[in-house]
C-alpha cells in the first residue's frame, strides 16, 4: 500500500510568487490534514478535509493560503503571494476516519527568498 | 491555547540502555495520545498510540499514560543507534470542530551512542 505522498519535496521561490503543494493521501482515506512546521517551532495544524469538504480550517494563517480537495482524492495547498514567514515544512497526513491514527507524508520544504 | 510540552533534549543514552521520553499536555479532556518518530528529512512515523491510563507495550517500546497528571511518556528498552531520531508527542484535539487534528510538542532529539 502506497503511503502519503507529497510533491514537490523542496520548493524555493521568491517573495510575492505563487506556489502550489500537492498531497496524495493513502487510498481510501477520507480524512486529509495539512500541517506546517516553521523553524524552531512545533508542527501546527492548518486544516482538515473530510472527503472534499473542509471540516476545520481554523489553523490557516491568513487568506493567502487556499486549500482544495476536488473529488475527495488528492489535495492542493496554494500560497499566493508567498511571504518570508511562510517558509517551513508543510506536511500532509491522512486517516481512514477521524478516530484513526494519522499517517504522514515526507513533507514539502518551502523556502521563500 | 492547548499545548503539548516536551523537553527538546538532546537526550543521549548509551546503546542497550533505556531511553525515557516525557510529555505533558494542557487539555484535561484529551483522550488520544501518540508518539511519532521522525528521522531528519523524513515523515513523522507513528510508533505508539495510547488511549487509557496505564502502560501499553509494543516490542521495545512502552507508552505510559497518566491522565490525572496530564502526563504521557515513552520508554525505549535496549536502545539502538538506529533509534536516534526526534520523538514527537502528539495529542488529538478534543474540542469543537477541531476534533481530529493533532497538537504536537516540539519533539525530543534522542541520540543513542554505540
Amino acid at each position: 500500500e502506497a503511503g502519503v505522498t507529497q510533491f514537490p519535496s523542496h520548493s524555493v521561490i521568491e517573495k510575492g510568487q505563487t506556489v502550489t503543494l500537492r498531497c496524495d493521501p493513502i487510498s481510501g482515506h477520507d480524512n486529509l490534514y495539512w500541517y506546517r512546521r516553521v523553524m524552531g517551532k512545533e508542527i501546527k495544524f492548518l486544516l482538515h478535509f473530510v472527503k472534499e469538504s473542509k471540516q476545520d480550517e481554523s489553523g490557516m494563517p491568513n487568506n493567502r493560503f487556499l486549500a482544495e480537495r476536488t473529488g475527495g482524492t488528492y489535495s492542493t495547498l496554494k500560497v499566493q503571494p508567498a511571504e518570508l514567514e511562510d517558509s517551513g515544512v508543510y506536511f500532509c497526513a491522512s486517516s481512514q476516519d477521524r478516530g484513526q491514527p494519522q499517517h504522514f507524508g515526507d513533507g514539502t520544504r518551502l523556502s521563500i527568498l | 491555547q492547548k499545548e503539548v510540552e516536551q523537553n527538546s533534549g538532546p537526550l543521549s543514552v548509551p546503546e542497550g540502555a533505556i531511553a525515557s521520553l516525557n510529555c505533558t499536555y494542557s487539555d484535561r479532556g484529551s483522550q488520544s495520545f501518540f508518539w511519532y518518530r521522525q528521522y531528519s528529512g523524513k515523515s513523522p512515523e507513528l510508533i505508539m498510540s495510547i488511549y487509557s491510563n496505564g502502560d501499553k507495550e509494543d516490542g521495545r517500546f512502552t507508552a505510559q499514560l497518566n491522565k490525572a497528571s496530564q502526563y504521557v511518556s515513552l520508554l525505549i528498552r535496549d536502545s539502538q543507534p538506529s533509534d536516534s531520531a526526534t520523538y514527537l508527542c502528539a495529542v488529538r484535539a478534543n474540542y469543537g470542530r477541531s476534533q481530529g487534528n493533532l497538537i504536537f510538542g516540539k519533539g525530543t532529539k534522542l541520540s543513542v551512542k554505540p
